[in-house]
């Protein structure tokens, strides 16, 4: 079982771009999560998605936005990067009634 | 501002002794605690949880400690091994399953 697998693994964007980051897990997991992780502030939140077909706002969502067309893939964009946006990005997914988040591999993206 | 804080962003033990991270949280709401580990280039995995309806709970050599009157908990790992050397984060969960994390706590553990 793969669990969940982030592509790209790495990307290097220049300002202004567009980008999608991909994840998708094979465990039916119902509730997803985009976490960005920056040195000094731990995981922040950046969007949720309980089930497929809704999604919700995290810690800081501005300048995300993601899309939950089905229960597998929870793609994350950048409509236009920003030099702040260089992170570490992580998915997770937790099956319903537990508390543990599974998180995939991480995407580093660095914005020139 | 964090909700979750991990004050120590590192620590350093000798292989064998005792290793303890410490947490602290502001919102009583919160009702689920976890731990996580990193390493690098990968992602967190899920260590050791406690709920907020108990006060310790032991998973082989690693213990989690709440009080949450003082609104803290601590990882204990006994004996500290070369392969604990990671990133620690704390995280917290409230009723809708949503997580907050500290900023981490870099452990080493040397010879």
């Amino acid at each position: 079982t793969a669990g969940i697998t982030q592509a790209p693994t790495s990307q290097i964007l220049a300002a202004g771009r567009s980008m999608t980051l991909r994840c998708t897990q094979d465990m039916r997991h119902n509730a997803m999560y985009w976490y960005r992780q920056d040195l000094g502030l731990g995981l922040r939140l950046i969007h949720y998605s309980n089930t497929a077909g809704t999604t919700g706002k995290g810690e800081v969502p501005d300048g995300y936005s993601v899309s939950r067309a089905n229960t597998d893939d929870f793609p994350l964009t950048l409509a236009s990067a920003v030099p702040s946006q260089t992170s570490v990005y992580f998915c997770a997914s937790i099956a319903s009634g537990f508390n543990e988040q599974f998180f995939g591999p991480g995407t580093r993206l660095t914005v020139l | 501002d964090q909700q979750v804080k991990q004050n120590s962003p590192s620590l350093s033990v000798q292989e064998g002794r005792i290793s303890i991270l410490n947490c602290d949280y502001t919102n009583s709401m919160f009702d689920y605690f976890l731990w996580y580990k990193k390493y690098p280039a990968e992602g967190p995995t899920f260590l050791i949880s406690i709920s907020s309806i108990k006060d310790k709970n032991e998973d082989g050599r690693f213990t989690v400690f709440l009080n949450k009157s003082a609104k803290h908990l601590s990882l204990h790992i006994v004996p500290s091994q070369p392969g604990d050397s990671a990133v620690y984060f704390c995280a917290a969960s409230d009723s809708w399953g949503k997580l907050q994390f500290g900023a981490g706590t870099q452990v080493v553990v040397t010879p």
